[in-house]
């Protein structure tokens, strides 16, 4: 079955330093796979996304890119700020479903202190 | 602005009795609703799907009589937890597909369930 792994948190940077969150995933075929956050006392938005291999999502600085090879979509980001603290979570949708059906992983909360 | 609404966002109950909890689509259409149940520290895991004017589906192992999913309008679709026991206890996301827009999914703030 479709499943995502992400790397267990807490995760607890300093503000400008640099971040990845590592998310894999086991599915059949090309699934799309999607960033989602999720602020203190907020919903899920979606952050970026990347529907096919090799695709790169990016948005607010942060940047994934769809690895079929290693069936990875880690995320990354140059310089963090405190803004950035919030959860984290991978996600896919297996093929040709666009977002229905979405399979999440497990969530990183992410801590940046000033 | 948020394009999703849930109400209420907390809720504390006596075992045995029934909650609803609503989730409104803002502003635009929701071709489905969907609603998760997060528990700590968890993911989020997919309850039911459901479209305007039809039954709900239900994923494996989600009582569809305890969970009572009613997707009135295009806009609203509510969530009632019946007979409620402290294992009910959880937070309760719901998401929308807007119609045009099927490659994303937008959620609801969540509401947190105490079953006392």
């Amino acid at each position: 079955g479709n499943s995502v792994t992400q790397m267990e948190g807490p995760v607890t940077l300093s503000e400008e330093a640099f971040l990845t969150i590592n998310c894999t995933y086991t599915a059949t075929g090309y699934p799309s796979l999607f960033w989602y956050v999720q602020y203190p006392g907020e919903g899920l938005q979606l952050l970026l996304k990347a529907t096919k291999a090799d695709d790169k999502g990016s948005n607010k600085g942060f940047e994934a890119t769809y690895r079929k090879e290693t069936t990875s979509f880690h995320l990354e980001k140059g310089s963090v700020q405190v803004s950035d603290s919030a959860v984290y979570f991978c996600a896919l949708s297996p093929p040709y479903q666009g977002a229905q059906k979405l399979v999440f992983g497990q969530g990183t909360r992410l801590t940046i202190n000033p | 602005g948020a394009v999703v609404s849930q109400h209420p966002s907390w809720v504390i109950c006596k075992s045995g009795t029934s909650v609803k909890i609503e989730c409104r689509s803002l502003d635009f259409q929701a071709t489905t609703m969907f609603w998760y149940r997060q528990f700590p520290k968890q993911s989020l895991m997919l309850m039911a799907t459901s479209n305007e004017g039809s039954k709900a589906t239900y994923e494996q192992g989600v009582e569809k009589d305890k969970f009572l999913i009613n997707h009135a309008s295009l806009t609203l679709s509510t969530l009632t937890v019946t007979s409620a026991h402290p294992e009910d206890s959880s937070f309760y996301i719901c998401s929308v597909i807007l119609a045009g827009y099927r490659d994303t999914q937008y959620f609801g703030p969540g509401t947190r369930l105490t079953v006392l």
